[in-house]
Formats: structure tokens, sequence, C-alpha cells
């Protein structure tokens, strides 16, 4: 059973940068190196949201307008693991943000997800 | 952006009873759609994807259908464990959107 993990989430203030992680495990027929991979947050109180997305190899990444400029997706398969750098942080960033892995394994990225981690909180705060 | 919009907002049916729960897509987004059960410090779980798949391991309960932009999922016969935040998200482009949310609680 594939399992992911976030990590890397604090309190920082306003304009400040952030890198998260999220570890990949449990894969037993498709490598990690076969499946894009997403991040999702969640707002105190909100919806889900989409933030960014990047293909099983790297080489096509995805952002929201809200984050675009600001959010950097990228991954390192030889460590099963995916980043999201977030720099100029903002208030309205405050959320809990979710790893999530495709659905599909293919190569290429389809944006729907199972599993997901249960993800890492950042707080931007003055 | 295409815009995802879930109704009702909450849903409250009794054990053993039908939940029926709507999101409906602003433009076309084919069958490229999902839903998802969130519940509170957990991680979200894929239920249904291309709008009627049932995601393996999801109990036979959950079924999802499609009329036009119009989708539907459906819990046959509600159990207590199936409290929880329903979304649906469309993935007809790569920006995907969620919709709102439907609480559906125990009557």
């Amino acid at each position: 059973e594939v399992q992911l993990v976030e990590s890397g989430g604090m309190l920082v203030r306003p304009g400040e940068s952030l890198r998260l992680s999220c570890a990949a495990s449990g894969f037993k027929f498709d490598n990690f190196d076969s499946f894009g991979m997403a991040w999702v947050r969640q707002a105190p109180g909100k919806g889900l949201e989409w933030v960014s997305g990047i293909s099983a190899s790297g080489d096509n990444t995805y952002y929201a307008d809200s984050v675009q400029g600001r959010f950097t997706i990228f991954r390192d398969n030889s460590k099963n693991t995916v980043f999201l750098d977030m720099k100029t942080l903002r208030a309205e960033d405050t959320a809990v943000y979710h790893c999530a892995k495709d659905y599909y394994g293919s190569g290429t990225y389809y944006g729907w997800f199972d599993p997901w981690g249960q993800g890492t909180q950042v707080t931007v705060s003055s | 952006e295409i815009v995802m919009t879930q109704s009702p907002a909450i849903l409250s049916v009794s054990p053993g009873d039908r939940a029926t729960l709507s999101c409906r897509a602003s433009q076309s987004v084919s069958t490229n759609l999902a839903w998802y059960q969130h519940k509170p410090g957990q991680a979200p779980r894929l239920l249904i994807y291309s709008a009627s798949s049932r995601a393996i391991g999801i109990p036979g309960r959950f079924s999802g259908s499609v009329s036009g932009t119009e989708f539907t999922l459906t819990i046959s016969s509600l159990q207590s464990e199936d409290v929880a935040i329903y979304y649906c998200q469309q993935y007809n482009n790569w920006a995907g959107t969620f919709g709102q949310g439907t609480r559906v609680e125990i009557k």
C-alpha cells in the first residue's frame, strides 16, 4: 500500500519562504517515477484547493493562479520524494498542505488522486 | 476557471436511508470528475473517478452518475462511518478544481 508523508510545515512570517517535502513509500508494481503528483491545500474552515501538479518525469509542472510565480514543485525520483518550494508567503497561504498521487501511473499527469497524505500545517502570520 | 458547485451544503440522513449529493460544473468537463470523502484529521479518500467508476476498495453502496454537467454521488444505505465531507473535483484540465463540499450527517 502506497503511503505519503508530508513534512516541513511550520509558522513563518509574511514574505518568508518554506519548503515542503512528501516522501512516498510502499510501491509494489509501478514505481514512484510512473506517477504524477500534486499538492492540494485546505485553509481553515475552507474546502480543498488544488495548488500544483507535476508529471512523472518532472518535465511538466502546473500551478494554480493563486501561487503561480511564487511556488515551485519539483521531484527527486531517486528518493521517491516530491517538494513544494514556497516563496513570498502570504497570510492566505495558511493551510494544511496535502501531497497526493495520481491514481493511474503511465508517466503523464492525470490530476485525480489516490492516495493522499494526512498533510502538514503551514501558518503564515506576523 | 471551471467552477464546481455542490449542493446541499449539509445533508442529514437517517441510517440506512439513501443520500444523494449533487455537483454542477460551470462548463463541460466530459466525465472527468472524481468524488472524495474527507473525515476530520484524515487524508481525503478517492471514492469515484470518471464520474461513475468506483475506486479500488470502495463499498458498493457508493455510486456516481452524470447527466450533462450535473454529477451525482449516491450512498444507497447510509452507515455511521459515512459521516464526512464529500468533495467533487473536475480534472478536465490540469488545473483541477474542487467543489466547496457537502457535509453528510446522521439524522
